[in-house]
């Protein structure tokens, strides 16, 4: 059973950038595929990116959003860059169930992000 | 991108009633050649990360109590609460897993 980890939550500065981990407990992230799903408040999910499977692809970059991983501490992290207010959301990491990319069974338990001046 | 459009918004119902929820597709999610509609059924309640009730469209996770069912095919799903219990207040999202970018459907909020 993939457990996973994430970092604390970050108040960020307008402009910056941010990188949150996630990290696989009693496991590891090998063979899984590793997305990253954000949720501003009041609003839905939205899918950010990921990787099939992540070690193997190393990191990869779409827009603001770079998604990489470290295999040797079996972490995945996302960083958004040019942060602003509509950035602020949780953001939680999700692996999906071995044999599929994007079907999620296994969730972290949010970081949350404010975005504020 | 495929778009997912669910209804409605939000639904109150009484406890031991039924609850349905609608999920629509901009385009058909079933994989023809395997035979299966890459579609699925989250549960998320304030302050949690959102839990898998359904993949495929109509396959039950284990441990997922039997009166949640999905149905449908195509561009046309359904998600069953066959008696709604007070712990199933949350926002349910339907989400389509047949090409990126992964897309969820808006969101319906289930109250008592």
């Amino acid at each position: 059973q993939v457990q996973l980890v994430q970092s604390g939550t970050e108040i960020k500065k307008p402009g910056s950038s941010v990188k949150v981990s996630c990290k696989a407990s009693g496991g590891t992230f090998t063979n899984y595929a590793v997305s990253w799903v954000r949720q501003a408040p009041g609003q839905g999910l939205e899918w950010l990116g990921g990787s099939i499977p992540v070690f193997r692809r190393g990191s990869y970059t779409q827009g603001r959003v770079t998604i990489s991983a470290d295999e040797s501490r079996s972490t995945v992290y996302v960083e958004v860059s040019s942060l602003t207010s509509e950035d602020t959301a949780v953001y939680f990491c999700a692996v999906a169930t071995v044999g599929t990319d994007y079907l999620f069974e296994h969730w972290g338990p949010g970081t949350l992000v404010t975005v504020s001046s | 991108d495929i778009v997912m459009t669910q209804s409605p918004d939000s639904l109150a119902v009484s406890l031991g009633e039924r609850a349905t929820i609608n999920c629509k597709s901009s385009q058909s999610l079933l994989y023809s050649s395997k035979k299966k509609n890459y579609l699925a059924w989250y549960q998320k309640k304030s302050g949690q990360p959102p839990k898998l009730l359904i993949s495929w469209a109509s396959t039950r996770e284990s441990g997922v109590p039997d009166r949640f069912s999905g149905s449908g095919s195509g561009t046309d799903f359904t998600l069953t609460i066959s008696s709604l219990q007070a712990e199933d207040v949350a926002v349910y999202y339907c989400q389509q897993y047949y090409s990126t970018p992964i897309t969820f459907g808006g969101g319906t909020k289930v109250e008592i």
